[in-house]
């Protein structure tokens, strides 16, 4: 499974708190992904790095923010968390710019009330 | 931007029959288009993937076609199986940009009926 884990795997929050989730990976790829998933909508990118300290927003990205400062972990962070949130967060990676393939982790299913 | 439209959204095929799902997109610019398996609970996992240099490729029961000039690929399962039941996602990325950015269709709910 490449080598990806993540953290929590269930959360269950309140409208209006912060939440944070992990992704670490220990295959040491340069880019890392955030994605949410919605019935009807697939996999939707929310966040990407391609470094340390380098990241970039993707298609679904209010609301959002997102932190690398080593290479095995990757930070999504809601400010502020809303019901419309509430999804199956997954991260994903790939290992360079020549490397397509993107592997992902366990997934992190998040309820906020 | 890429959009990936994916058809159909259930697909219902009895055991041994063959399965086929269509993606079409909108950027000439993409390259690469993996299909991504689903099961329950679980991660999606590559099965195939093709590239914009290739028309074909096969993998046992599974192939990929790709008509670059129409701007569609599809997956083909042959002789499928009970645990060919999942949901199949196809995606697009294109050839520049910083990061490799993947644009996912909405995916397919295969059942595989014995």
């Amino acid at each position: 499974d490449a080598g990806i884990t993540q953290s929590p795997r269930h959360k269950v929050t309140e409208t209006g708190t912060p939440v944070t989730l992990r992704c670490h990976q220990t295959e040491n790829h340069r880019y890392m992904y955030w994605y949410r998933q919605d019935p009807g909508h697939g996999l939707r990118l929310i966040h990407y790095s391609y470094g340390v300290k380098d990241t970039d927003k993707g298609e679904v990205s209010d609301g959002y923010s997102v932190s690398r400062s080593k290479t095995e972990d990757f930070l999504l962070t809601l400010e502020s968390a809303t019901s419309s949130q509430t999804s199956v967060y997954f991260c994903a990676i790939s290992r360079s710019g020549g490397e397509e393939t993107q592997y992902f982790g366990p997934g992190t299913r998040l309820l906020v009330l | 931007g890429e959009n990936v439209e994916q058809h159909p959204s259930t697909l219902s095929v009895q055991e041994g029959d063959s399965a086929v799902i269509k993606c079409t997109y909108s950027d000439s610019a993409s390259n690469y288009f993996p299909w991504y398996k689903q099961e329950l609970g679980k991660r999606p996992q590559l099965i195939i993937d093709i590239r914009s240099n290739v028309g074909e490729k096969k993998d046992q029961r599974i192939a990929v076609t790709l008509n670059k000039t129409a701007k569609h690929f599809s997956l083909h399962i042959t002789e499928t199986q009970p645990e060919d039941s999942a949901v199949y996602f196809c995606a697009a990325r294109r050839s520049s940009g910083s990061a490799r950015q993947l644009t996912f269709g909405s995916g397919t709910q295969l059942t595989v009926l014995p």
